[in-house]
């Protein structure tokens, strides 16, 4: 069975600040990762996704995050924050056939100025 | 375009009442699913579909739980005798191709609270 752990409730940084959220898998076979925002009173959007290739994959709103294998970690990254990024942040991986997702407890990331 | 819509938004049944949840894709998109998201915690998968054709229906808790698609767009998502433990916000999303590639577009969910 596939499994993701985030192993944070919670990410406090300041602004101008990196931040990092993280993920770990556990999956047989080839994991297909993404991460997804989940703002207050809407519903959660695709922020990036590894599929294959370059490890480091790039997404909306200037996130990227990074495939470790090895790991086994998909760790979410942003170089300099902005208090708008404060949200719920979910990882989940994709190994088990089509369509069928697994997702982690999720990171609330606070951003103060 | 427009996104996945969910209706009603929120909705409050007595225990032991019937519920239909709705789901309506983004126009053209073959995969949808269902989610329950619990309180503090992550979506967990519930079904899919692709076109009509319901796929996976692993997740559904019980037999309570039934969900179609009968012309390969609108989802309904039904709860029979609903129990307080079903009291969840209930997502529905929605990708362009089946398979596990591609990302899912969600909906905002629909809040059911059985008292």
């Amino acid at each position: 069975a596939q499994s993701v752990a985030q192993p944070e409730d919670q990410v406090n940084v300041a602004e101008g600040n990196p931040l990092t959220v993280k993920c770990t898998y556990s999956v047989s076979g080839n994991p297909y990762l993404f991460w997804y925002v989940q703002y207050p009173n809407r519903g959660l959007q695709f922020l990036l996704k590894y599929i294959t290739g370059d490890n480091l994959v790039k997404g909306s709103y200037g996130f990227e995050a990074e495939f470790n294998k090895s790991q086994t970690s998909f760790h979410l990254k942003k170089p300099s924050a902005l208090v708008s990024d404060s949200a719920l942040y979910f990882c989940a991986v994709s190994p088990g056939g089509p369509g069928k997702s697994t997702f982690g407890d999720g990171t609330t990331l606070t951003v103060k100025p | 375009g427009a996104g996945v819509s969910q209706s009603p938004r929120y909705k409050v049944a007595k225990r032991g009442q019937d519920v239909a949840l709705r789901c309506d894709p983004i126009s053209g998109h073959v995969s949808l699913f269902w989610y329950q998201q619990a309180l503090g915690q992550g979506p967990e998968f519930l079904t899919y579909f692709q076109n009509e054709a319901q796929l996976d229906k692993s997740g559904l808790p019980s037999d309570r739980f039934f969900a179609e698609r009968p012309e390969g767009s609108v989802s309904t998502l039904k709860i029979q005798r609903t129990q307080q433990e079903d009291s969840a916000v209930y997502l529905c999303a929605s990708s362009l191709v089946s398979g596990r590639l591609y990302e899912q577009y969600f909906g905002p969910g629909t809040r059911l609270t059985v008292t």
